[in-house]
């Protein structure tokens, strides 16, 4: 079955970027009826969607964090990545990567998550 | 933006119990609104997409309705292991908002 694992440094400087990639193990990436997401949650707090990307590249963000984050994705290693620039305290959180259905489908929902990675931004 | 507004943020109720949580968009987002269950230290797991329709493997005792702009979401029957908190999410014009969560505990 499909599984996601997020990956990437658990302490991250203010004012540095925050890098991190999703490894998309038991099926393709490549599928045309799915986007791959991110999703945040700060410590206690509720979820916040970053952005979403296809397996062409096609991205959209959420536009509160659209300025400081790229997504990108590798087919050829089954990844997508994240990057948000200018971290600060505020970007601590556990940062989940998830499957989306795309739009043209009738699912566009969140079905398939990772188990998610903590991130602290701290000196 | 479209904001998402869940009630309660919390409740308390008894094994057996018929359990109701409301969401409410800020405008009219037709169908588009998925609930998630999410217990302490996991991920969130898809209970129901596009208002009403419960995704494979999800028991029958979780269901949602509505359209528009007023959603909700009921467990017919709570059982222990439905202790969690609970998300509205919509999607409109590319961009996915999540509501604050109710949390759901046993009496």
């Amino acid at each position: 079955q499909l599984q996601l694992q997020e990956s990437g440094p658990g302490l991250v400087k203010p004012s540095e970027t925050l890098s991190l990639t999703c490894t998309v193990s038991g099926g393709s990436i490549s599928s045309s009826s799915y986007y791959w997401g991110w999703i945040r949650q700060p410590p206690g707090k509720g979820l916040e969607w970053i952005g979403s990307i296809y397996y062409s590249g096609s991205t959209y963000y959420n536009p509160s964090l659209k300025s400081r984050v790229t997504i990108s994705v590798d087919t050829s290693k089954n990844q997508f990545s994240l990057k948000l620039s200018s971290v600060t305290a505020a970007d601590t959180a556990v940062y989940y990567c998830a499957r989306q259905g795309a739009t043209t489908t009738p699912r566009v929902a969140f079905d398939i998550w990772g188990q998610g990675t903590m991130v602290t931004v701290s000196s | 933006d479209i904001q998402m507004t869940q009630s309660p943020s919390s409740l308390s109720a008894s094994v057996g119990d018929r359990v109701t949580i409301t969401c409410q968009a800020s405008q009219d987002i037709s169908n588009y609104l998925n609930w998630y269950q999410q217990k302490p230290g996991k991920a969130p797991k898809l209970l129901i997409y596009d208002a009403s329709n419960l995704e494979t493997g999800v028991p029958s005792r979780f269901s949602g309705s509505g359209s528009g702009t007023d959603f909700t979401f009921t467990i017919s029957s709570l059982q222990p292991e439905d202790i969690a908190t609970y998300y509205c999410q919509q999607y409109d014009n590319l961009r996915f908002t999540f509501g604050p969560g109710t949390k759901v505990d046993i009496k």
